[in-house]
């Protein structure tokens, strides 16, 4: 059971807009910033989306992250095949004094 | 150019121990924290541990503490995560990954290929 709570899987089709819910607490995305990774099957993660709302450099600006209270989303527009990974919220927990993940979700692009 | 380099996959059997590696280059090694996340097949994301490779300050997740070590030995600009006695259970792969701690923020900036361990007898 991850301490972040996101949906197993989500789906819709190519160039079409999706949305990636992550839950958790104040002990935890209420109270600090949260990233989200890409993670495509058989390689290692990489980061998306840091802050809540910030994009490293090389990440197209297609990919989007935003907070309210103890709730974060990552947004992808214009969806391409290319798109298909795992997707996983991080931040910290004060509680736990611990980095903690949600349980990932699967993006298929139909 | 930041690279995390981590050592090659590893066959072990039960109550064997075990370190495996992950040399950073690319960035001032001792001014970054560096850690270890575990990934069991088909699951998600746990984190483990970190160390500040310029004090060698630790820190664990409460679910791995007592269960791996953490090490680094900033001459070589290499990260370690160790084992005493291996479980079936720590069959994973494991990402080297740096945290990027800025103030209040927190966040794994750059990942290791991942180093896969094979536990069985």
């Amino acid at each position: 059971q991850s301490v972040l709570t996101q949906p197993p899987s989500v789906s819709a089709a190519p160039g079409q807009k999706v949305t990636i819910s992550c839950s958790g607490s104040s002990s935890n995305i209420g109270n600090n910033y949260v990233s989200w990774y890409q993670q495509f099957p058989g390689t290692a993660p990489k980061l998306l989306i840091y802050d809540n709302d910030k994009r490293p450099s090389g990440i197209p600006d297609r990919f989007s992250g935003s907070k309210s209270g103890t709730s974060a989303t990552l947004g992808i527009t214009g969806l391409q095949t290319g798109d298909e990974a795992a997707y996983y919220c991080g931040t910290w927990d004060s509680s736990l004094s611990a980095m903690v993940f949600g349980g990932g979700t699967k993006l298929t692009v139909l | 150019e930041v690279q995390l380099e981590q050592s090659g996959a590893e066959v072990k059997k039960p109550g064997e121990s075990l370190k495996i590696s992950c040399k950073g280059s690319g960035y001032i090694f001792t001014s970054y924290w560096i850690g270890w996340v575990r990934q069991m097949p088909d699951k998600g994301l746990e984190w483990m541990a970190i160390i500040y490779p310029g004090d060698s300050d630790t820190r664990y997740s409460p679910s791995f503490r007592g269960q791996v070590t953490i090490s680094a030995d900033k001459s070589i600009n290499t990260a370690y995560l160790h084992w005493t006695s291996l479980k079936a259970s720590d069959t994973a792969m494991y990402y080297c990954t740096r945290l990027r701690i800025v103030g209040t923020t927190r966040y794994f900036d750059y990942w290791g290929l991942g180093t896969l361990v094979t536990v069985s007898s």
